[in-house]
């Protein structure tokens, strides 16, 4: 397994446009999260799937963001018509809640290399 | 609401020297603990966590930490750090089962000085 990957790295884009970011999770991690990192802050967190249904979402996900997880699998996380303050660094997260496999700890979150987010 | 404190927003240390990296807790119930090391440009990765038996912790890369309940304190040391040990760290918390938020400290600058 290769762990989590996130597409794209980076994205540089005008006010007012829309963005899509895509996280593929570890395989077989039922668990998904988003969260959002801005200079010199710790990840706060955005949101949560369980399979495809997001179970937890944060205050800070407004309106012009949403989240999906359609087949359990990978995800999205859209931003409409974004905002200067919109920049940061966008991390999926993913984890299982089974017994784990040896290889990756039960209930404990392994992040992917997040997504930059520049808004000009 | 669960929250983390991280004093130091930066520790300045001489190679093999010893360090220690501070983090406070704040949780009506019982938690889960975290250290996470973040490289720049990079995501995080987990270096140690706490769930439950003993207070001593060890993880990857030499460092271990120190649950204490009675100061709900969970501070990372290492004993000799290395230049490669150069990093953002990052403690957190979470509470058991039912919800999944990671509440995250606003993490100290590791930077240690050949």
């Amino acid at each position: 397994d290769t762990g989590v990957s996130q597409d794209p790295r980076h994205k540089i884009t005008k006010r007012g446009q829309n963005v899509t970011f895509r996280c593929d999770p570890i395989s077989e991690h039922n668990r998904l999260y988003w969260y959002r990192q801005t200079l010199g802050q710790g990840p706060e967190f955005l949101t949560y799937f369980q399979n495809e249904a997001q179970l937890e979402k944060s205050r800070l996900l407004s309106d012009r963001f949403s989240a999906e997880r359609p087949k359990g699998s990978f995800s999205t996380l859209e931003i409409q018509r974004t905002e200067q303050g919109d920049s940061a660094m966008y991390l999926c997260a993913s984890s299982s809640s089974g017994t784990g496999d040896g290889v990756y700890l039960v209930d404990t979150q392994y992040f992917g290399p997040g997504t930059r987010l520049t808004v000009l | 609401a669960q929250s983390v404190t991280q004093l130091d927003s930066q520790v300045p240390v001489f190679e093999e020297a010893p360090v220690e990296l501070r983090c406070n807790y704040s949780s009506s119930v019982s938690v889960y603990l975290f250290w996470y090391v973040q490289y720049p440009n990079q995501g995080l990765q987990l270096l140690l966590k706490y769930l439950s038996g003993s207070t001593l912790v060890k993880g990857i890369n030499g460092f271990e930490a120190e649950f204490n309940k009675s100061q709900t304190s969970f501070h990372l040391r290492k004993p000799s750090v290395h230049i490669s040990d150069t990093a953002e760290y990052f403690c957190a918390v979470k509470h058991p089962g039912g919800y999944q938020k990671v509440t995250f400290g606003t993490g100290t600058k590791l930077q240690v000085i050949p």
